[in-house]
């Protein structure tokens, strides 16, 4: 069955550059998570959409952006990057609709600020 | 949002079932208790959730005190692939977006 795609998988950047990763979610998913997840500690969720409208958002620092596109796929630009950034970068995509559905998660991006 | 609280680690002897308990006395009417496991290296993964009713599934059973202030994930037989940490969430239809607490490691001992 097909999973939810992130890629880059791997990405290292300098101090104050800017990255930007991508999430495809399960075709007929409309809804898209997006969660960061720090050496040794548990993910926080950043922010999400639905029928590409931001949905909701969490601590997600002002230097970061993102949107969905007319085909569901997702973006989270970051920018001035900070080495506390250096993480995980988790997105999950779930069909949305009126009745509870499980969020399924990608393999994740792992960012490395040096 | 209502929290969660979990033992930091439990241990478990291959094959033999699972208990892993969850506190969540501030649990809204409407809370729906969800369960995901993160497998070393991997994205969380969906396990099981509930709202009153005991449910099971082909991965595990969750059984929901009456006042609804706690539930117990249980792994009917525990097998090394089940090694993980093991999250309970509280979240509301409609805002549905996963609040990670510190989660339970689990050891499975061969």
């Amino acid at each position: 069955a097909a999973g939810v795609i992130q890629s880059p998988r791997h990405l290292i950047k300098e101090k104050r550059e800017t990255a930007t990763l991508k999430c495809y979610p399960i075709p007929r998913h409309d809804t898209v998570y997006w969660y960061q997840q720090g050496p040794g500690q548990d993910p926080q969720f950043l922010i999400s959409f639905y029928e590409k409208m931001q949905s909701d958002k969490g601590s997600i620092p002002d230097r970061f952006s993102a949107q969905q596109f007319s085909d569901y796929h997702s973006e989270l630009n970051m920018s001035s990057l900070e080495l506390g950034d250096s993480a995980l970068y988790f997105c999950a995509s779930e069909p949305g609709g009126i009745s509870y559905n499980e969020q399924f998660f990608g393999p994740g991006t792992r960012l490395t600020v040096l | 949002d209502a929290k969660t609280t979990q033992p930091n680690s439990m241990e478990s002897n291959e094959e033999e079932p699972v208990h892993l308990p969850c506190n969540h006395s501030t649990i809204s009417g409407t809370d729906y208790i969800h369960w995901y496991r993160q497998l070393p290296s991997q994205g969380p993964e969906y396990v099981i959730h509930g709202l009153t009713s005991n449910v099971n599934n082909r991965m595990a059973s969750l059984a929901i005190a009456e006042d609804r202030k706690s539930s117990t994930l249980i792994l009917h037989r525990a097998t090394l692939r089940d090694a993980a940490v093991y999250y309970c969430i509280l979240s509301n239809f409609g805002n549905e977006k996963l609040t990670f607490g510190t989660g339970t490691r689990l050891t499975i001992i061969p």
